[in-house]
């Protein structure tokens, strides 16, 4: 069954150090998400991509957030100058142009210390 | 505002008794309504979704929902739990349209005892 792929399942990084989260969506997919949950806290919306452009974003989203898809296969979320409040699970998810039924990763747990 | 409320944070149910997941949205637009659920470590997955039609939408591992425009609610059932349905329980609501946010519940972590 197609899955979507996310890399690496935990990472820790220092307070200002930037990260990239990767994800191979489902291939026959347009549409991508981000998704974040803070411990304890529900899932929350970060961006959604299609066509090479953010969809629709949250106000989370801000400056030191950004997306791409730097290939065919993978989709990314960079965090420029992490801050111990984006210690979070962070999810990818795709879907396809159809409808909004999104297809979640596994996760990657960003801890920052 | 748009939102989506499980009333319960936690629900223990014994094993072999039916459960029943509550879940209240409001939402400006026709809902797309889903249930997800996620293992200790694991993603979400899918457990079942309403569209349209039928209002008494099943799922998989034996999970049905029922949709009630009424009172704007997307309850999940199951006739009988097994120890291994024991995880947490997200619904979330969202538009048609790819590519716009689904809104998700605070969850419902069940715990199934022997």
């Amino acid at each position: 069954e197609p899955e979507v792929t996310q890399t690496p399942s935990h990472q820790v990084t220092q307070m200002g150090q930037e990260v990239i989260l990767r994800c191979v969506p489902i291939s026959n997919h347009l549409y991508f998400y981000w998704y974040r949950q803070i411990l304890g806290q529900k899932v929350e919306f970060l961006v959604s991509f299609y066509n090479n452009e953010i969809s629709e974003k949250s106000e989370i989203f801000d400056d030191q957030f950004s997306v791409e898809r730097p290939d065919g296969s993978n989709f990314t979320l960079k965090i420029r100058s992490t801050k111990l409040e984006d210690s979070a699970m962070y999810f990818c998810a795709s879907s396809t142009v159809s409808n909004t039924e999104a297809f979640f990763g596994q996760g990657t747990r960003l801890t920052v210390v | 505002a748009q939102s989506v409320t499980q009333p319960d944070i936690h629900i223990t149910v014994s094993e072999g008794a039916s459960l029943e997941l509550r879940c209240n949205y409001s939402y400006g637009a026709t809902p797309y309504l889903f249930w997800y659920v996620q293992s200790p470590g694991q993603g979400l997955q899918l457990l079942l979704k309403y569209f349209s039609g039928d209002t008494l939408v099943q799922g998989i591992k034996g999970f049905e929902a029922e949709f009630k425009r009424s009172q704007s609610s997307f309850n999940l059932r199951k006739p009988s739990v097994h120890w291994s349905d024991a995880a947490e329980y997200f619904c979330a609501v969202g538009a048609r349209q790819a590519g716009t946010a689904l809104i998700f519940g605070k969850g419902t972590t069940l715990s199934v005892s022997s």
